[in-house]
């Protein structure tokens, strides 16, 4: 079955780097996608490939079936759901998404 | 562009009534997915629909019904609304036209009692 795996919850301090894990079993799946969820607010897309990438203070790294998403400078704004997805082969579009992953920061 | 706009954004519903919740995009992207949050279970896809007229089932499917007449709109309907749809719904599209990424709506919160 396609699946997409997080843990359920990642705990940091400000000013660390915190990285959040995932893997996949999803079929002729080859691309991540890292999305930062706000309740009450769209989910938004922080960093995206099939290769090592950074956006800002965001981080992905890349493996064949596994992506970590790493958090520079950890803040206690950046306490939030973070949610992991896989693309599978087909052209609709369709992500597969993990559970999310819930950052807590402690000050 | 407003982007992905939904509405409304919280509703509350009682057992076996129905409703329609409404999405609409401006990015003219032909691809749109509803997809329900439930705590600690992620997104699961609903529905998704690849252009306007053609409409396909997703991962949880049941008691949900939708249709696509326009590129803009892809409303979800729930007929007899039950406890087990008490979740927060999502919109998405996604363009092909190398954004290759998929852009959220806000969400509607809804709450079947």
């Amino acid at each position: 079955k396609d699946q997409v795996f997080q843990p359920s919850t990642v705990a940091s301090s400000e000013g660390a780097v915190v990285e959040i894990f995932c893997n996949h079993s999803v079929s002729n799946a080859y691309n991540f996608f890292w999305y930062l969820h706000f309740p009450g607010c769209a989910p938004r897309l922080l960093v995206k490939g099939s290769k090592p990438s950074q956006q800002g203070r965001y981080n992905m790294t890349y493996e064949r079936f596994s992506s970590s998403l790493l958090i520079l400078q950890v803040r206690e704004a950046d306490a939030a759901v973070y949610y992991c997805a896989c693309k599978g082969s087909s052209n609709t579009g369709k992500l597969i998404f993990g559970q999310g992953t819930t950052l807590q920061v402690k000050p | 562009n407003a982007g992905v706009t939904q509405t409304p954004k919280f509703r509350i519903l009682k057992i076996g009534q129905s409703m329609t919740l409404q999405c609409t995009q401006d990015m003219n992207h032909n691809y749109m997915y509803w997809y329900r949050q439930d705590p600690g279970m992620g997104l699961k896809l609903i529905y998704y629909s690849v252009g306007a007229g053609i409409t396909d089932k997703g991962e949880v499917p049941n008691g949900y019904n939708v249709s696509r007449s326009t590129t803009e709109d892809f409303p979800l309907r729930l007929e007899l609304a039950a406890p087990s749809q008490t979740s927060v719904y999502f919109c998405a599209t996604w363009g092909t036209s190398g954004d290759n990424e998929q852009f959220f709506g806000p969400g509607t919160r809804l709450t079947v009692l």
